[in-house]
């Protein structure tokens, strides 16, 4: 079964300090990964895709990072900010039909405190 | 900022009456998705489309319809309402590409009384 595993659930960090984020997957065959910012009430908001070949890409303060072997991605954030908080979402395609269908993971919930 | 719209944003209405949930996006995409997504929960694909006159039920049960009679609208109708559609309700575009990015609006946050 695809899915799509993200840890931890909630993290709560002091404003201007790092954060990284775990997304693990399952899906097969492997097409790409994005990283969604979530904020309350809202629809999400792509921060950043990696196909198979890239390791690494950064959307300003964001980091991702991709290792396609162990089926494993991490979302960091540098000198986080109070706009931060919102929830990150991982989000997988696969290339197993012409949909490119996407699996979603169920989020992590990041609060940063002044 | 993605333009691709969602109304309403709130609806609070009582068991049995007719909704329609409107979408509209002006950025051309043939691609639209209609997604259901609970509290704390992952999205769920429910409805989508690849184009004018083309849709197609989601991985999701949904006891919804939609439509697509124009490129730019995608809306999501629920003949007769029951609590348990209450629930979060995700607009999302899309071009075609293979690493194609879906937009999402606003959402509709729906309340089934």
């Amino acid at each position: 079964k695809n899915q799509v595993e993200q840890s931890p659930q909630s993290l709560i960090i002091l404003e201007g300090k790092n954060c990284t984020l775990q997304c693990n997957y399952t899906v097969s065959p492997f097409s790409n990964l994005r990283w969604y910012k979530q904020d309350t009430g809202r629809g999400p908001v792509s921060l950043t895709i990696m196909t198979f070949s890239e390791n690494t890409k950064s959307n300003g303060r964001y980091t991702a990072t991709l290792d396609a072997d162990t089926k494993q991605s991490s979302l960091h954030i540098t000198a986080s900010q109070l706009s931060d908080s919102a929830s990150y979402i991982c989000v997988v395609s696969d290339r197993g039909s012409t949909l490119g269908r996407l699996y979603f993971g169920r989020g992590t919930q990041l609060t940063v405190w002044p | 900022e993605a333009d691709i719209y969602q109304t309403p944003r709130y609806l609070v209405i009582g068991t049995g009456k007719k909704i329609t949930l409107e979408c509209s996006q002006t950025m051309g995409h043939d691609k639209m998705y209609w997604y259901q997504q609970d509290p704390g929960m992952e999205l769920h694909l429910i409805h989508y489309s690849y184009g004018v006159n083309s849709t197609e039920k989601g991985d999701l049960s949904s006891e919804s319809t939609v439509s697509r009679i124009r490129t730019e609208h995608f809306p999501l109708t629920l003949e007769s309402a029951r609590p348990s559609h209450t629930s979060q309700y995700l607009c999302a575009s899309g071009a075609s590409g293979v690493e194609e990015t879906q937009y999402f609006g606003p959402g509709t946050r729906l309340l089934v009384l």
